[in-house]
Order: C-alpha cells, then sequence, then structure tokens
C-alpha cells in the first residue's frame, strides 16, 4: 500500500522567512496531492493541492510541486506570518483512500 | 449547512465499555471516513465507505466497527474500549473518489 514519508517533523521561521515541508510517496499510481493545515485543537483543512497533470500550483503565498519521476512533493510558504503557525500534513491519494504522512509542525517566530 | 459534525466531542470510558460515535454531513456526499490521529503518527483510516450501506477496512480496522445505513450518517462503534484506543477521532467526508475531505471538529476519546 501507499506510504508517505514527511519531513521536517519540527520547523522555526523567523516571520517573513519562507517554510518549505516535504513529502514523499510510494505508489506510483497516487495522483492527488493535498496540503491540510490544523490549528491547535481544530480540525485540519484543506489549503492547497495538486494533480498528478500539472508540476505546480500556486495560491498567494502557498505553493506546492510535484516531481511524479522522484514521487516527492513540497509545500513552500513564503513571507511566513505568526498565524501560519499549525501543524502541516500531506496527503496521497490514487483513487479511495487518503494517506497521510505524519505531520510539520511549523512555529513562525516573531 | 453545518457541513460534518461529530458526537460527542469527548468522551471517558473504561476499559471493556462500548460506545458509538455518531458522523453526520448535510452535503450529501457520497465518501466517509474515520480517522484517528495519535501524536507524530499523523491521520491513520479506521474505515471508510463509498456510498450508503457499504463499509471497508482502512488502515487500522481491529476493535472497530462501522455502519452507513443512511447516505448521511457513518457510525463508529468500539464493542470492548482498550487503553490503546485512546485517540482523537476524525470523521471526513467527500464528494468523490480522489476528492477534497471535509473533516468534523473531532471526538476525543479517553480509555482509562
Amino acid at each position: 500500500g501507499e506510504n508517505v514519508e514527511q519531513h521536517p517533523s519540527t520547523l522555526s521561521v523567523q516571520e517573513g522567512d519562507s517554510a518549505v515541508i516535504k513529502c514523499t510517496y510510494s505508489d506510483s499510481a497516487s495522483n492527488y496531492f493535498p496540503w491540510y493545515k490544523q490549528e491547535l485543537g481544530k480540525r485540519p483543512q484543506l489549503i492547497i493541492d495538486i494533480r498528478s497533470n500539472v508540476g505546480e500550483k500556486k495560491d498567494q503565498r502557498i505553493a506546492v510541486t510535484l516531481n511524479k519521476t522522484a514521487k516527492h512533493f513540497s509545500l513552500h510558504i513564503t513571507e511566513t506570518q505568526p498565524e501560519d503557525s499549525a501543524v502541516y500534513f500531506c496527503a496521497a491519494t490514487g483513487g479511495q483512500n487518503f494517506v497521510f504522512g505524519p505531520g510539520t509542525r511549523l512555529s513562525v517566530l516573531p | 449547512n453545518a457541513g460534518v459534525t461529530q458526537t460527542p466531542k469527548f468522551r471517558v470510558l473504561k476499559t471493556g465499555q462500548s460506545m458509538t460515535l455518531l458522523c453526520a454531513q448535510d452535503m450529501n456526499h457520497e465518501y466517509m471516513y474515520w480517522y484517528r490521529q495519535d501524536p507524530g503518527m499523523g491521520l491513520r483510516l479506521i474505515h471508510y465507505s463509498v456510498g450508503e450501506g457499504t463499509t471497508a477496512k482502512g488502515e487500522v480496522p481491529d476493535g472497530y466497527n462501522v455502519s452507513r445505513l443512511k447516505k448521511q450518517n457513518f457510525l463508529l462503534g468500539l464493542e470492548s474500549a482498550a487503553p490503546s484506543q485512546t485517540s482523537v477521532y476524525f470523521c471526513a467526508s467527500s464528494p468523490s473518489r480522489g476528492g477534497e475531505l471535509f473533516f468534523g471538529e473531532g471526538s476525543r476519546l479517553t480509555v482509562l
């Protein structure tokens, strides 16, 4: 089955700097890769996603890149703000089931 | 439009007790999922359903049962709770295969 690894597990950046979180997946049949943000005590919420027919997608300060050959995808957050502090999860799916990475705790320091 | 609603939000059980978590969605979604979230382990799929009357096992199904008698509801049952089932449980729904997941607020279960 699918296996998703995520690095780093924790990340601290200064406000205004960029943050990058990387994920790798194992199943070449996976074709949809969402990223979820979970604030403390809240539910996970989708922030951006990418499908396998696209190499990069951007939404304001957030971007995701996908390298199908290497089976990895990354989340890029530019100009980080304190409200970006949260746990971020990547996921991969080829159909019915989503497999999540273990999460990255991002702290944006003022 | 409430989205995905889970009840109860908190519960404390003794080992061996049983309970049912209810997930209800008002978005007419076909797919529904139950995940558990433990520190450092992300979200792990317990069971899922691709439509009314269907259920299937996920990554960690042991000790849990599910039912989807109505399209809008997905129930997660623990027949004999164990301390290892202490966790936060999230229900999610999706309109389609490989579509966006919409999560409930979570249910924190403690088994003593």
